[in-house]
């Protein structure tokens, strides 16, 4: 089965301070995601990469940043966190087209 | 521009009767098709998926899904539904991104299901 980890359930930080999330997958999969939900507007795309070192902003990139340095390992950073950033932040991994997403983190910035 | 749309935000049921959720996409081409579940706190969880081929799909936990291209709908179906089925549904359409073959996923804002006893 295909796993995907992120590093944290439950996040609480602080306006201005830099925020990592991390995001693992074990599956050899060229294909990584960062989606944030909200409700009533479902997921949307923040930033994604098919390749190492390579990223691709997606629908709402602002406010963030991504880095990828090895093949399994995507990792979201809000450089200076903002209160509309608080939300689930969901990853995932896909081969091609299909996504196989991780347990998702609440972050909530005070 | 690619799109998804659920037309129902929430749905209640009662145990042991029949669920339609429905979907609606705009896409140019012929689409992939997803519908994903996220219990709450949780991740999404791929139930089922249209590529192409047979237009009635078959998916996990008993729901099948039917993709019309006239009505350009993927409506998803369970004949009975159980108490553990109450949670969030996410239909979803895969736009390839430029030539390379690259696809991401398009979601629609989700149907929460809710299920009485």
């Amino acid at each position: 089965d295909v796993k995907v980890t992120q590093s944290s359930r439950y996040l609480v930080k602080r306006t201005g301070e830099k925020v990592f999330l991390e995001c693992v997958q074990d599956m050899d999969h060229e294909n990584m995601f960062w989606y944030r939900q909200d409700p009533g507007l479902g997921l949307r795309l923040i930033y994604f990469s098919y390749d190492v070192k390579m990223k691709e902003k997606g629908d709402i990139p602002e406010g963030y940043s991504v880095s990828r340095e090895k093949k399994e390992r995507f990792s979201l950073i809000l450089e200076s966190a903002s209160t509309n950033q608080t939300s689930m932040y969901l990853c995932a991994s896909s081969p091609r087209v299909e996504q196989f997403f991780g347990p998702g983190t609440r972050l909530t910035v005070l | 521009a690619q799109s998804v749309t659920q037309p129902d935000i929430h749905i209640t049921v009662s145990e042991g009767a029949s669920l339609e959720l429905r979907c609606n996409y705009s896409y140019g081409a012929t689409p992939y098709l997803f519908w994903y579940v996220q219990s709450p706190g949780q991740g999404l969880q791929l139930l089922l998926k249209y590529f192409s081929g047979d237009t009635l799909v078959q998916g996990i936990k008993g729901f099948e899904a039917e993709f019309k291209r006239s009505q350009s709908s993927f409506n998803l179906r369970k004949p009975s539904v159980h108490w553990s089925d109450a949670a969030e549904y996410f239909c979803a359409v895969g736009a390839l991104m430029f030539s390379g073959g690259y696809n991401k996923l398009i979601f629609g804002a989700g149907t929460r299901l809710a299920v009485h006893p």
